[in-house]
């Protein structure tokens, strides 16, 4: 039961073009959403987050869009660099709801290329 | 300055062993976390704790559990091991309870043979 949903496996994009990375949930409770990367050999570091209270958190080149009645996120970098090559995470959390709910549920991860 | 580390990176060992993970945080965060990461890439919660609480998530086997020395701290103890606790364990770090970003260690990658 995938709770956070990344349904693209792998993106491949030119250098200077636009990433957009989404992200699907299930869970109604959840609140708080956070995007993560990962490179090969290492933790994953947090990039971006978004509350539900919002619809969109802008950071530098990174962007994420919440739209709740959707159930969907996206992350937004523009414009993309070979740096940005990692596997990217989804998550989410039910903070607000305390308990077991304030814990990271992830998604699968969507692998980004950026080409030179 | 590594703010979360974890030992050893690598671990490989027999089935039916028990094994430890340790892991140190030095940014001053009240909640510490276990993850696991299986084959199938997902990054699943095994334990949130702070001095206070312990939340263990209910499909995590009794055979695995979390022991804190003091708050900058979080071992995981592993008993029995089996083939499929091969996976990569991670830990994290939140300076508060739930939902905060979290920092994450570099990964132990455990092999049971």
């Amino acid at each position: 039961d995938q709770q956070v949903k990344q349904n693209s496996p792998s993106l491949s994009v030119q250098e200077g073009r636009i990433s957009i990375l989404n992200c699907d949930y299930t869970n109604s409770m959840f609140d708080y959403f956070l995007w993560y990367k990962k490179y090969p050999a290492e933790g994953p570091t947090f990039l971006i987050s978004i509350s539900s209270i919002k619809d969109k958190n802008e950071d530098g080149r990174f962007t994420v869009f919440l739209n709740k009645s959707a159930k969907h996120l996206s992350l937004h970098i523009v414009p993309s660099q070979p740096g940005d090559s990692a596997v990217y995470f989804c998550a989410a959390s039910g903070r607000n709801y305390g308990g077991s709910q304030g814990n990271l549920i992830f998604g699968k991860g969507t692998k980004l290329s950026v080409k030179p | 300055d590594t703010a979360v580390s974890q030992t050893p990176k690598y671990l490989v060992t027999q089935m039916g062993n028990d094994k430890s993970i340790k892991c140190e945080q030095n940014l001053g965060h009240d909640t510490m976390y276990w993850y696991k990461q299986d084959s199938k890439k997902f990054l699943k919660i095994m334990f949130s704790y702070n001095n206070k609480e312990l939340i263990i998530n209910e499909t995590v086997p009794n055979r695995f559990s979390p022991k804190s020395p003091d708050k900058a701290h979080l071992n995981l103890h592993i008993n029995s091991l089996e083939l499929g606790d091969s996976a990569v364990y991670f830990c994290a770090s939140s300076q508060v309870w739930g939902g905060e970003t979290q920092y994450f260690g570099p990964g132990t990658r455990l092999l049971v043979l």
